[in-house]
């Protein structure tokens, strides 16, 4: 079964808005999780990532936010800008280890409104 | 950090006909990885490749698909006999190095199987 899966497939967002993209997982062994943002065409392009032993992380312009008693994950973009229209993937490795294959998850398109 | 780069970027074949897809990195990492994602839906893992063997497969990785690393640079993932439903983007991914878990996606290959 998917381990990792997401509550929206799609996000509509006012420009200059916060946007909050969610994915839930089923795997408690899961020890990292990363978010990533594929444009059209393009590869997936790592956004940030957070260790199972964290609740929060921040980078520019984006939070990641761990809740390991119900296993969701979320990020939030800050001022959400055009160039943030993307699709959003949330992926796991279930392992502590690295060099190990990632799990994805479906994916959430956010389109930004200018 | 760079990713690396594939060749071809599109790729159009008949069905029952061999494809080589090509990643090349850009430093000299040990770990890579091939995912695939058909239209639409979720990145899958294939394949991961450490000091020019296979470490780790999915079910998806059958024997119609193999890798190799032919010249010590040059990456590669062959499909035997392409099926219709081996039409995706095609990306090869590779890790820091560092026994760390981010991993950075190249641009994709996308096949088409008709």
């Amino acid at each position: 079964g998917e381990s990792v899966g997401l509550h929206l497939p799609t996000l509509s967002v006012q420009e200059g808005d916060n946007s909050i993209i969610n994915c839930a997982y089923s795997n408690s062994a899961s020890d990292y999780f990363i978010w990533y943002k594929q444009e059209s065409g393009k590869g997936p392009q790592f956004i940030i990532d957070i260790r199972s032993n964290m609740d929060k992380r921040q980078g520019q312009r984006v939070t990641v936010l761990l809740n390991k008693t119900v296993k969701h994950l979320s990020l939030q973009i800050a001022a959400t800008q055009p160039g943030d229209s993307a699709v959003y993937f949330c992926a796991e490795n279930i392992r502590s280890s690295g060099n190990t294959p990632l799990v994805f998850g479906k994916g959430t398109r956010l389109s930004v409104i200018a | 950090e760079p990713e690396v780069t594939q060749t071809p970027s599109h790729q159009v074949t008949q069905m029952g006909q061999e494809v080589i897809l090509r990643c090349v990195p850009i430093s000299n990492h040990l770990y890579f990885y091939w995912y695939r994602q058909i239209l639409g839906q979720k990145v899958e893992f294939l394949v991961s490749f450490y000091n020019n063997e296979i470490s780790e497969k999915s079910e998806i990785f059958d024997d119609q698909f193999s890798v190799e690393r032919p010249d010590g640079s040059n990456f590669t993932l062959k499909i035997r006999s392409t099926k219709l439903e081996d039409s995706a983007m095609y990306f090869c991914a590779r890790d820091t190095g560092t026994g760390r878990h981010e991993q950075y996606f190249g641009p994709g290959t996308r096949l088409t199987v008709t």
